[in-house]
């Protein structure tokens, strides 16, 4: 099945703890994407790859990272989490530029305490 | 300011009933994207346009692009308790550089009463 997946889908941690959040897509897409969303506030895009080894800032990149070795992952790191960067993350891939059909994972809510 | 505009914020609708979701660029228009969320989940595509005029329709829903007017329209005829969730409109749209990808609306949330 074709799809994109998110792990954790859920996280609650500390303030400083470093975590990661693992996206991985299965349809050898060359694009792929973060975003959070809050509310009032809607899907603001974090980071973004257009191809293996070529990532860019989105929107709102302070605070997070991302590394793209494989075609596959596209990792969000938050090197130290602060409760602002608490949300709803959601990975997301398309075949060439996100101009594109992008297709979502299913979501990781992150609490930071 | 929101590049992309959504109305209503939120729209409680008794089954049955037929609804418009509107969607207003304050930018030029490349394509735009209709997906559906239900609430805390992933997001769903329903419907891409790129050409003004262009009309798709799927299932009961209908979403009409008019490229002069910048906007997007989103139609349900015969709301059923399965249309509930949130309906999000993304878009292509000329920033001047910066992040690629879809630029989002914040969302209609969409509650259907039996």
């Amino acid at each position: 099945e074709a799809q994109v997946t998110q792990n954790p889908r859920y996280l609650i941690t500390v303030t400083g703890k470093k975590l990661t959040v693992t996206c991985s897509q299965n349809m050898n897409h060359e694009y792929m994407s973060w975003y959070r969303q809050d509310p009032g506030l809607g899907l603001r895009q974090i980071y973004y790859s257009m191809n293996v080894e070529v990532t860019d800032k989105g929107d709102v990149p302070e605070g997070y990272k991302v590394s793209r070795k494989e075609k596959r992952n596209f990792p969000l790191i938050l090197e130290s989490p602060s409760p602002n960067q608490t949300s709803l993350y959601f990975c997301a891939s398309s075949f060439t530029t996100g101009s594109n059909e992008q297709f979502f994972g299913p979501g990781t809510r992150l609490t930071v305490l | 300011s929101q590049e992309l505009e959504q109305s209503p914020q939120s729209l409680i609708v008794q089954e049955g009933k037929n609804l418009t979701i509107n969607c207003t660029s304050s930018k030029t228009l490349y394509g735009l994207y209709w997906y559906k969320q239900k609430y805390g989940e992933g997001l769903i595509f329903l419907m891409m346009l790129q050409k003004g005029g262009e009309e798709k329709s799927h299932e009961k829903i209908t979403a009409k692009l008019d490229e002069k007017k910048q906007q997007s329209s989103l139609h349900i005829t015969a709301s059923q308790p399965s249309h509930a969730g949130i309906y999000l409109c993304g878009a292509v749209l000329d920033l001047g550089g910066g992040a690629d990808g879809l630029t989002f609306g914040k969302g209609t949330h969409l509650i259907i009463q039996p």
